[in-house]
């Protein structure tokens, strides 16, 4: 079983439609959460961070973390076709000092016009 | 901004080339890190770094190695290329402090061994 599993998709709606993106993991240490958002040939650009459990909201954004349920998701409220990328969830137990991250396979989402 | 530069986009190589992937953060970030990204299996760790001249193999070092003589520049190297190497190259950089973890990312190198 991998540590991170994410749907790889792909995910497509309609402009304007809410997208659920989600993570579950099985490492009860993981305290920092983070959302990557990847274009086409280009290189993942952090989307969201999180630390432990709660909701954090940034513009149409919203990232959650249900540390009880080892599962985290991201919202992506009135999608636009600029939001057309693959999206990864990352995570870290945070400790130590080698600052790897586990990554999920990545979510490709589609927004039609 | 963090700004993380990777020497080239696409490259095309003969199987058997030595092959040098160049890395510069200008962020004085400690933490460097070298990942390929293939179809159907997402990021994959290649080697990491967490100070000048110390690296630490990740998940699938075999057929890799890597050099950081200086701070900012992190290199990945094949020694002989194989057509299994074409893939998509990613550097990141990161703090080494509690609560940085976030990694940043290079554009990429496309490389295609022929």
């Amino acid at each position: 079983q991998k540590e991170v599993e994410q749907d790889p998709g792909p995910l497509s709606v309609p402009e304007g439609a809410i997208v659920s993106l989600n993570c579950t993991y099985s490492n009860s240490a993981f305290q920092y959460f983070m959302w990557y958002r990847q274009y086409s040939r280009k290189g993942p650009e952090l989307l969201m961070y999180t630390y432990s459990s709660g909701n954090k909201e940034d513009g149409r954004f919203t990232a959650q973390v249900d540390k009880s349920s080892k599962y985290i998701s991201l919202f992506i409220r009135d999608s636009q076709p600029s939001d057309s990328a693959t999206y990864l969830c990352a995570m870290s137990a945070g400790s130590g000092n080698t600052g790897k991250l586990i990554f999920g396979q990545g979510t490709t989402l589609q927004v039609k016009p | 901004d963090v700004k993380v530069t990777q020497s080239s986009r696409y490259l095309v190589k003969r199987t058997g080339e030595k092959v040098f992937l160049e890395c510069v953060q200008d962020m004085d970030h400690e933490n460097m890190f070298w990942y390929r990204q293939d179809p159907g299996l997402g990021l994959r760790l290649i080697y990491f770094s967490y100070d000048v001249k110390m690296k630490e193999k990740g998940d699938i070092p075999e057929g890799y190695s890597v050099s950081r003589e200086k701070k900012e520049r992190f290199s990945l190297i094949l020694e002989s290329a194989s057509t299994n190497q074409t893939s998509m190259y990613l550097c990141a950089s990161s703090l080494q402090a509690a609560g940085e973890e976030t990694q940043y990312f290079g554009p990429g190198t496309r490389l295609l061994v022929l």
